[in-house]
This record gives C-alpha cells, structure tokens and sequence, in this order.
C-alpha cells in the first residue's frame, strides 16, 4: 500500500540558506501535518493543512512557510536557517482531518551546519 | 498547559518478561489518546486510540488502556523485535484540534 512519501530523505545546509522538504500524502488523504523532532525529543507540531486550506498552526518559526497544492502534496519552506532547526522533520497525512487514521511519513533528516 | 509525561524513559526487559508503560496527561479536555512505535530513523506507527476512561485495546502482545488520567501500554511476553520507542500522544478539545501533543516516548529494549 502506499505510504506517505517525504523527500528529500537528508538535507544538509548551511547557516542562513533556504531549504524546501517536500510530503506526498496518501493518495485521497486531504489533510496533511508537519512535525518536528529534535534529537531525542517528542514530536512538535508545526503546521497542518486540510483541502489546500491552513487548518492548524503549531509552533512554527515565522522564518517557515508552508503550503498545500491542488494535488495535495504539500511543501515546508524554510529560511534563513539555524543550527537548532537541525532535525527530523515528519509529514503526516489522513483523510477528513481525522486523527485516528494519521499515517507518518519517514522524515526528512534536516542538518544545519 | 497541556501536557504529556511517560515514563520510563527507558526500559530493558528479557524476551517474556511482561511490563508496562505510562503515559500521563493533562489536559482541557481530552478527544483522544494515542499510542505510536517509533523505530529508529522513522515516522512514528499508529498503534491505538482511546477516547474513554475504562476503554481498552488489544493487538497481538499490546495492550492499552485509559483512565481519567493515564494511559498504559502493557506489554505481556515481549519478544526482541518489539524493541522501539513507544510514543504516547493526546488530542485536546479546543485550540489547535488538528494537533498531536506528544510525550518523549519510552526506549525498549527486549534482549533475547
């Protein structure tokens, strides 16, 4: 079955660049989530996106942006980064909002150098 | 605030050696709690969801239960692939309703 796709699978950037991770939800899954986990930390919700509209806000930076596409997938712009936004960043998608059926995907490993 | 606390934080038990997990919380009101396995350098992997005190769910050596202000996750005979981290997280009335608050999870490491 098709799983929730997030590229790239490692980024590594320097201080002060841009970064783009990118999340394919499960096919007909409407809803999509962005985590982040820190290392050896619980995940933090960002941002989450329901039929291309803004649902939810986390504790997103307000040098991050993100969005969702007519297709769904869904793109985590960051800028100017630091070294402690290295981590793992998660998507997550399910249909309808519902939580009960959220499926993670395996993270993009992000390294700020 | 809302908040999650598990405990332990790490746990080693021998293969069939049964044991439980905690999870705590404190919330406005509670819409659900979730239990996730998070192996290493992946997503975590939906496993349960309570709604109720009193409520109980099984699958295969798991089980979960809930009460008003914790959660369990019993672990009976466990063998080595049930090594991972078990990440509980709940679903708050009001505020962001489309976000997870997570704990940091319990290490388990079953030896054979």
């Amino acid at each position: 079955a098709a799983g929730v796709i997030q590229s790239p699978r490692h980024l590594i950037k320097e201080k002060r660049e841009t970064a783009t991770l990118k999340c394919y939800p499960i096919p007909r899954h409407d809803t999509v989530y962005w985590y982040q986990q820190g290392p050896g930390q619980d995940p933090q919700f960002l941002i989450s996106f329901y039929e291309k509209m803004q649902s939810d806000k986390g504790s997103i930076p307000d040098r991050f942006s993100a969005q969702q596409f007519s297709d769904y997938h869904s793109e985590l712009n960051m800028s100017s980064l630091e070294l402690g936004d290295s981590a793992l960043y998660f998507c997550a998608s399910s249909l309808g909002g519902q939580l009960e059926k959220l499926f993670f995907g395996s993270g993009t490993q992000l390294s700020v150098l | 605030e809302d908040q999650v606390t598990q405990s332990p934080e790490a746990l080693r038990l021998q293969e069939g050696e049964s044991s439980s997990l905690n999870c705590s919380y404190t919330v406005s009101g509670l819409r659900g709690l979730f239990w996730y396995r998070q192996d290493p350098g992946k997503g975590p992997e939906f496993l349960f969801t309570l709604y109720s005190a009193g409520e109980e769910k099984e699958k295969e050596r798991l089980k979960a239960t809930l009460t008003k202000k914790e959660s369990f996750l019993h672990i009976t005979a466990p063998k080595p692939e049930d090594s991972a981290t078990y990440l509980c997280a709940v679903q708050a009335f009001g505020g962001a309703t489309n976000k997870l608050i997570f704990g940091t999870g319990t290490l388990l490491a079953v030896q054979p």
